[in-house]
């Protein structure tokens, strides 16, 4: 099984702020990396998937980079909707494995 | 637009068998274009992807429930459904149901998920 760490655990910034989000895989998945955002009460929501596509509706200001091992999500600039938990999910490998999250909160 | 809605009891017994519905509204789940997932949440813990069948029949389970967890499809009610059994206070999680979307191989399948249900809290207490 593929082990998915995310660092940091917790990032605080301000509004308006960029905010850099790792995720890291035991063995590579190549470019098989999906993001979600998740919010108190709700279900997750797909953001990016493919590294670096952004899902349906999401707006630019998120993006996805990397390959490989390595992979990093950046919030260019920070609105007040945008503070949750972030996990990431390799879909390379059975069984589809998530990392445990980055929550960001407001500085 | 999808939408998936899980439903079942929010209480079982250990040693019982947890069963959950996820109804797919606004698409067919015959299109045999997807596969359709389950994945739960502890409490203040990460996701766990539980496995995912197609609407052919095909499944994959996770390893770590393979011996616990069935997966089953009903075509003609646009659901499917989740059996865990023999379930302990670790089965104690938020259940979700998605629409798992990729591409598949000769080997293997390449899957994300998208949309997800508003999830369902499954709690295993005597």
């Amino acid at each position: 099984e593929i082990v998915m760490t995310q660092s940091p655990a917790t990032l605080s910034v301000s509004p308006g702020e960029r905010a850099t989000l790792s995720c890291r895989a035991s063995q590579s998945v190549i470019s098989n990396l999906a993001w979600y955002q998740q919010k108190p009460g709700q279900a997750p929501r797909l953001l990016i998937y493919g590294v670096s596509a952004r899902a349906t509706g999401i707006p630019a200001r998120f993006s996805g980079s990397g390959s490989g091992t390595e992979f990093t999500l950046t919030i260019s600039s920070l609105q007040s909707e945008d503070f949750a938990i972030y996990s990431c999910q390799q879909y390379n490998n059975w069984p589809f494995t998530f990392g445990p999250g980055t929550k960001v909160d407001i500085k | 637009q999808v939408q998936l809605h899980e439903s079942g009891p929010g209480l079982v017994k250990p040693s019982q068998t947890l069963s959950l519905t996820c109804t797919v509204s606004g698409g067919s789940i015959s299109s045999g274009d997807y596969y359709w997932s389950w994945i739960r949440q502890p409490p203040g813990k990460g996701l766990e992807w539980m496995g995912y069948i197609h609407d052919s029949g095909s499944t994959y389970y996770n390893p770590s429930l393979k011996s616990r967890v069935n997966i089953s499809v009903d075509t003609s009610k646009n659901q499917f459904s989740l059996n865990l059994s023999s379930v302990t206070a670790a089965d104690t999680a938020v259940y979700y149901c998605a629409r798992s979307e990729g591409y598949c191989s000769s080997t293997s399948c390449q899957n994300w998920f998208d949309p997800w249900g508003q999830g369902t809290l499954v709690t295993v207490s005597s």
